[in-house]
């Protein structure tokens, strides 16, 4: 395990679509992130989960975005309906349990086009 | 609130030192940290500071001054490979711990 790896690299979907993308943290790894990132911004919080339980959803997140973790090990978001503003870089970070000062590794991201 | 600001551009010259300035404010402070992005890819970690001063690592050194909201990277011999985006990040405990990011500093090296 090299670290955390992202599926697939790139997507391109019609307007309306349903999309899902799939992230496999680094295995020893209870806390897997998720994020969004537009060009020439910095990161925006998603949802969180520690394990399989998802602790935070951010406000910003509409219904029509899930995500799940069903045995804590890799995750799925999926967003229905997709629109054009949902087009962006979709980062996933895990990081391990516990220590304050471990950074969150990342992933090298989904970057999703709607069309 | 939570709120951090960073420059948005940064122009230096390669061998040259660049010090990136990062303000926060968040109720919960729980450290900071340094990512370097280059375009197209995952922020990869920098540096980490939760008590105030400096933390020297190679060519890059960061620094704390919680009373202040204030951190600083400071970057020296600058490469060409340094050009990317330097992001700041709060982790605050009163949002359970989760990390609060600036827009990230673009930094341009010149020869």
């Amino acid at each position: 395990d090299t670290g955390v790896s992202q599926n697939p690299r790139h997507k391109i979907t019609k307007r309306g679509q349903n999309v899902t993308f799939r992230c496999d943290p680094i295995s020893e790894h209870n806390r897997l992130y998720w994020y969004r990132q537009t060009l020439g911004q910095g990161p925006e919080f998603l949802t969180y989960f520690q394990n399989e339980a998802q602790l935070e959803k951010s406000r910003l997140l509409s219904d029509r975005f899930s995500a799940e973790r069903p045995k804590g090990s890799f995750s799925t978001l999926e967003i229905q309906r997709t629109e054009q503003g949902d087009s962006a870089m979709y980062l996933c970070a895990s990081s391990p349990q516990g220590a304050q000062n471990t950074e969150a590794f990342f992933g090298q991201g989904t970057r999703l086009t709607v069309v | 609130g939570q709120n951090i600001d960073q420059p948005t551009e940064m122009t230096a010259t390669e061998g040259a030192i660049v010090q990136i300035n990062c303000t926060y404010q968040t109720s919960g402070f729980n450290g900071l940290f340094w990512y370097q992005q280059h375009a197209g890819e995952a922020p990869t970690f920098l540096s980490y500071n939760v008590l105030d001063g400096l933390e020297e690592k190679g060519r890059f050194s960061s620094f704390l001054s919680r009373s202040k909201g204030y951190s600083y990277l400071l970057l020296k011999e600058l490469q060409m490979k340094d050009s990317a985006s330097y992001l700041c990040a709060v982790r605050d405990w009163n949002s359970n711990y989760q990390l609060i990011w600036g827009a990230g500093t673009k930094l341009i090296i010149k020869p």
